[in-house]
């Protein structure tokens, strides 16, 4: 079965600071990566998708991340964060379904 | 293009009653719809995965005869909670894949925030 693991519940960096999100999968066949944002009581935002194309994905908002297969990973990183960009973030992997990671809450000190 | 919208978006009922919360596809014809259940500072949870014309698959541990799901139509889905308890309570989200979809693909609703008194 295909699965994500968020590593880190919690991240907090100061405004214009590097963001990294991190997320690893788990998945026997060639993966579906995706990464959403979710701000308080709304539905999920889609930031970026890996569909097995180009490693490096470019989103939404300044977001991109970056698909390593020898890794297992796909970490999602923002050059320089803007206080808008406090929110939930999951990472999912799709399949027959779509499977959530834990979510990181993202905090943005000015 | 590809909107989902839930309807409602927020709903209060007594504990014992059922609630209908709805799930629309508006520009794209569904064939697959998802249910998920989202506690307070957790992540989704799917409940279900209904297929137009056909009965749901509910995942381990979800009460089919407590979470009534109809997908009546390429777009639209309902989610009937019955005899909704407090526990109940929860942010349920919606999800649906276009039928064209060449890859896997879903697109959310804006979710339906569920309180049982």
């Amino acid at each position: 079965a295909q699965s994500v693991t968020q590593l880190g519940s919690h991240v907090s960096v100061s405004e214009g600071a590097l963001v990294l999100l991190r997320c690893n999968y788990s998945s026997s066949v060639p993966p579906y990566l995706f990464w959403y944002v979710q701000y308080p009581n709304q539905g999920l935002q889609l930031l970026l998708k890996y569909t097995s194309a180009a490693t490096l994905v470019k989103g939404i908002n300044g977001f991109e991340a970056e698909f390593k297969k020898s890794e297992t990973s796909f970490h999602l990183t923002k050059p320089s964060a803007h206080m808008s960009d406090a929110a939930e973030y999951f990472c999912a992997v799709e399949g027959a379904d779509m499977r959530f990671g834990a979510g990181t809450r993202l905090t943005v000190k000015p | 293009g590809a909107v989902v919208s839930q309807h409602p978006s927020w709903v209060i009922c007594k504990s014992g009653t059922s609630v209908k919360i709805e799930c629309r596809s508006l520009d794209f014809q569904a064939t697959t719809m998802f249910w998920y259940r989202q506690f307070p500072k957790q992540s989704l949870m799917l409940m279900a995965t209904s297929n137009e014309g056909s009965k749901a698959t509910y995942e381990q541990g979800v009460e089919k005869d407590k979470f009534l799901i109809n997908h009546a139509s390429l777009t639209l889905s309902t989610l009937t909670v019955t005899s909704a308890h407090p526990e109940d309570s929860s942010f349920y989200i919606c999800s649906a894949r276009p039928r064209t979809s060449g890859v896997y693909e879903q697109y959310f609703g804006p979710g339906t925030r569920l309180t049982v008194t």
